[in-house]
């Protein structure tokens, strides 16, 4: 079975620009997350999808973030414009449903460099 | 709201020798308890979860964690660790009945010496 794949594994950019990360759940799983991981911090929730409708976005910095999962499948975090303090790690995950009987898995994550 | 304590941010032990992650975690309600690993350049992967019934819990790769509700403890443990282990191993928590968002703890660095 594929995992949940990630894509760009490492990004570097300059404050102020703007960048995508794109996730690929695993085939069938109807919810996805996205985390914020800062260096010597555990992940913080972002956003829940479940299908193509967010049920939780109440941490995610709208001002500048922003999250889509058009078709139910994959989905897009974006960032504009980039502050220093948004390097991290995204880590994108997905389960087969919402809830703590339902393992979630993770992808291997994207680390942002904020220059 | 939740929060959870992990007290130690490094734990070197030597191979063979037992282990144990330390968690805390404070809450108005019941809980639902868990420990994640993240091995080097890895996803977070699921070791074992506390949701009802039994309070010792027993994990993947050896481990187990013992629920103590007086406490409000949820302590990682393995009796013999392998050069394997090594790894950034985190505690969270989420509300019982309620949505499940789990929040996390700072993390515990697991160094295993030879």
């Amino acid at each position: 079975e594929a995992g949940v794949a990630q894509s760009p594994r490492y990004k570097i950019i300059e404050k102020r620009q703007s960048v995508a990360f794109w996730c690929n759940p695993i085939s069938g799983h109807a919810t996805l997350y996205w985390y914020q991981q800062i260096l010597g911090q555990g992940p913080k929730l972002l956003i829940q999808f479940q299908n193509n409708g967010v049920v939780d976005d109440s941490q995610l910095p709208k001002d500048r973030f922003s999250a889509e999962r058009l078709k139910g499948v994959d989905s897009t975090l974006k960032i504009q414009p980039a502050k220093l303090e948004d390097s991290a790690v995204y880590l994108c995950a997905s389960s087969f449903e919402p809830g703590p009987n339902t393992e979630a898995f993770f992808g291997q994550g994207t680390r942002l460099t904020v220059v | 709201a939740q929060s959870v304590t992990q007290l130690d941010s490094q734990v070197p032990v030597f191979e063979e020798a037992p282990v144990e992650l330390r968690c805390n975690y404070s809450s108005s309600v019941s809980v639902y308890l868990f420990w994640y690993v993240q091995y080097p350049n890895q996803g977070l992967q699921l070791l074992l979860k506390y949701l009802s019934g039994s309070t010792l819990v027993k994990g993947i790769n050896g481990f187990e964690a013992e629920f103590n509700k007086s406490q409000t403890s949820f302590h990682l443990r393995k009796p013999s660790v392998h050069i394997s282990d090594t790894a950034e191993y985190f505690c969270a928590v989420s509300q019982s009945g309620g949505s499940y968002i789990p929040t996390f703890g700072r993390g515990t660095s697991l160094i295993v010496h030879p």
